[in-house]
């Protein structure tokens, strides 16, 4: 069966503390890793997808890398504003996302 | 920017009562979803529709779930008698093709009583 899991489940951290969240998968077939952002009582917003090992992709402060086994998505110099919980989910063999638990981040100023 | 649309944003149901959750995906997308978040656990998949019908469900979507999409543009998910345990909040998705990217609405959230 396909599995994520995200760590931590959550971490504070100063303004402009950099960090990386950490996301374990085991999919068959990965046919896409993605990270999302969620605010509460919010959809997930879409950030990044990752198709293959050794593939980075950047955002402003995100930046999202994948190995074959786990995903990072590194913070660098955090604000306020980027206090969300961030999801990840991986696409193997089928049409679903399969989704982590997500880490909630919080960034004090 | 393009987005996904859902209505209402708020739904408050008796149990045994039928709900129907719509939806408005990004115009030019072909692939729909339907996924569900109870408070405090993961997001789910439930269904995925593409080309006018179910192309894959979850073990959750059960005989009293039903999608459809009844024109152009909408996309709708029913449940057709709520149960206590249906209470959750339900996000509509679409993708332009298969691999890629699913972009998610801002969501319904279904409370039964």
């Amino acid at each position: 069966e396909d599995q994520v899991t995200q760590s931590p489940e959550a971490l504070r951290l100063q303004e402009g503390e950099s960090s990386s969240l950490n996301c374990s998968y085991t999919v068959s077939g990965l046919r896409g890793l993605f990270w999302y952002r969620q605010d509460p009582g919010k959809g997930p917003e879409f950030l990044f997808t990752l198709y293959s090992a050794g593939e980075e992709k950047e955002k402003e402060r995100l930046k999202a890398t994948l190995t074959k086994k786990e995903s990072f998505l590194h913070i660098t110099a955090p604000k306020p504003e980027d206090s969300a919980t961030y999801l990840c989910a991986a696409r193997g063999g089928s049409e679903k996302l399969v989704f982590g638990k997500g880490t909630k981040l919080t960034v004090n100023p | 920017e393009p987005e996904v649309t859902q209505t209402p944003s708020h739904q408050v149901t008796q149990m045994g009562q039928e709900v129907i959750l719509r939806c408005v995906p990004i115009s030019n997308h072909l692939y729909f979803y339907w996924y569900r978040q109870i408070l405090g656990q993961k997001v789910e998949f439930l269904v995925s529709f593409y080309n006018n019908e179910i192309s894959e469900k979850s073990e959750i979507f059960d005989d009293q779930f039903s999608v459809e999409r009844p024109d152009g543009s909408n996309f709708t998910l029913k449940i057709r008698s709520t149960k206590l345990e249906d209470s959750a909040m339900y996000f509509c998705a679409s993708s332009p093709q298969g691999a890629v990217a699913q972009y998610f609405g801002p969501g319904t959230r279904l409370l039964v009583l």
